[in-house]
């Protein structure tokens, strides 16, 4: 079955860099676009990037352009979302997902969580 | 940017009829997406292409689309359908994506 689990959450300072890593298996990793999804403690869901099935397409929410790239390993089966000049309001749970257009994001991961502070 | 607004709460009997709005431009020329969130857990999609149920999900799940403003509908309320839901959708281009706020279902 799908499965999703990402990695490399913690404590950070502001102004510094962390990189996540989202780990596929389950299905052929390269067919399918990938999101990267945030939630703030006891706040919704906002939507951070969006990666194409080869990396060769992606685009971000404004809140992040600039700061944070997406990439993806294919041969690794493996979603990355490298974060710099961090910030406080970059506090969340950081969720990986398999989007398909017109279908939504089917399956997500369970998050890792991301604590920016000094 | 562009938004999705959803009422922050719901609250509902068992057995009765849950009503979430989702208002948004972008709901004219995209289509929408369900997610249900439960404390602790990661979304779980219920509902696609505006109407259409993935597998697994129940039946008493249905969505509907009148133009900007996205339903879902939750027939028969059991307990177990306590939790956040948020719509989803995107702009024109298929370049940028958006949730709506979230709307709290509580079963009383």
């Amino acid at each position: 079955q799908v499965h999703l689990v990402e990695s490399g959450g913690g404590v950070v300072q502001p102004g510094k860099s962390l990189r996540l890593s989202c780990t596929a298996s389950g299905f052929t990793f390269n067919n399918d676009a990938m999101f990267w999804v945030r939630q703030a403690p006891g706040k919704g869901l906002e939507w951070v990037a969006v990666i194409s099935y080869d990396g060769s397409i992606i685009y971000y929410a404004d809140s992040v352009m600039g700061r944070f790239t997406s990439s993806r390993d294919n041969s690794k089966n493996t979603l990355y979302l490298q974060m710099n000049s961090l910030r406080a309001e970059d506090t969340a749970v950081y969720f990986c997902a398999r989007v398909k257009y017109s279908y939504g994001a089917d399956f997500w991961g369970q998050g890792t969580l991301v604590t920016v502070s000094s | 940017s562009y938004d999705l607004t959803q009422p922050p709460s719901v609250s509902v009997s068992p057995g009765q009829t849950a009503t979430i709005t989702c208002s948004g431009d972008v709901l004219a020329k995209q289509y929408g997406y369900w997610y249900q969130q439960k404390p602790g857990q990661a979304p779980v999609l219920v509902i696609y292409r505006d109407t259409e149920r993935p597998s697994g999900i129940p039946e008493r799940f249905s969505g509907s689309n009148s133009g900007t403003k996205f339903t879902l509908t939750i027939s028969g309320v059991q307990p177990e359908d306590e939790a956040d839901y948020y719509c989803q959708s995107a702009d024109s281009t298929a370049t940028s994506y958006v949730f709506g706020g979230g709307t709290r279902v509580t079963v009383l």
